[in-house]
């Protein structure tokens, strides 16, 4: 079945670091790749997603590119910020069916 | 537009007591979620509508799990008896089929059984 992997946390960063958070993709097909943000206290939102091979989703100055060639998907942020501190989660819809990896906690420090 | 609503935010049962969530989705959307989201674990899908009808109900334990959309809007999500292991967040997410494929989460009830 289809299934997400993504690096494991938690992750601490000082303001103004560069952030990388991994994730690879097991599915048949070609599924749309998402990335949602849980800050605490509150439900899943949306922070980017791409639709198909080579696309770019960004947001808020996050970014990340769908590679098919390495089922990958790597959030990547140049400068990070305190209030980026959030759990985020990487996920796969495929036939209308979301699978999501377990998630990656990020705390930024000033 | 108003977001994906639930209620209650937070309930504290005793196991084998039985506790239901309530949901609304977005206006419009077609298909509605209910996910489980134990701590420190990504969501896991419970249910799918698409109206008032189940697309998927595999990883929903039938024994103890219920959930209904009887007019292709809200939803209820009915746990009896509960168990301790059922300690979770429980979320609801809506989606339109035409319009992607991202789902809309609400703020989630967070149930605790002791």
């Amino acid at each position: 079945g289809d299934s997400v992997t993504q690096m494991e946390g938690p992750v601490t960063l000082s303001e103004e670091a560069f952030l990388t958070i991994n994730c690879t993709y097991t599915a048949t097909g070609y599924p749309s790749l998402f990335w949602y943000v849980q800050y605490p206290g509150e439900g899943l939102q949306l922070l980017l997603k791409a639709t198909k091979a080579d696309d770019k989703g960004s947001n808020k100055g996050f970014e990340a590119t769908y590679r098919k060639e390495t089922t990958s998907f790597h959030l990547e942020k140049g400068s990070v910020q305190v209030s980026d501190s959030a759990v985020y989660f990487c996920a796969l819809n495929r036939a209308g069916k979301s699978t999501f990896g377990d998630g990656t906690t990020l705390t930024v420090k000033p | 537009e108003a977001g994906v609503a639930q209620s209650p935010r937070y309930k504290i049962i005793e196991k084998r007591q039985s506790v239901a969530f309530w949901c609304n989705p977005i206006s419009g959307h077609a298909t509605l979620y209910w996910y489980q989201q134990i701590l420190g674990q990504g969501p896991k899908l419970l249910i799918q509508f698409q109206n008032n009808g189940v697309v998927d109900d595999s990883q929903l334990p039938k024994d103890r799990f219920s959930a209904e959309r009887l007019k292709g809007v809200d939803s209820t999500l009915k746990i009896q008896p509960a168990k301790l292991e059922d300690s979770a967040v429980y979320l609801c997410a809506s989606s339109h089929p035409r319009r992607g494929t991202e789902a809309f989460f609400g703020q989630g009830t967070r149930l605790t059984v002791v």
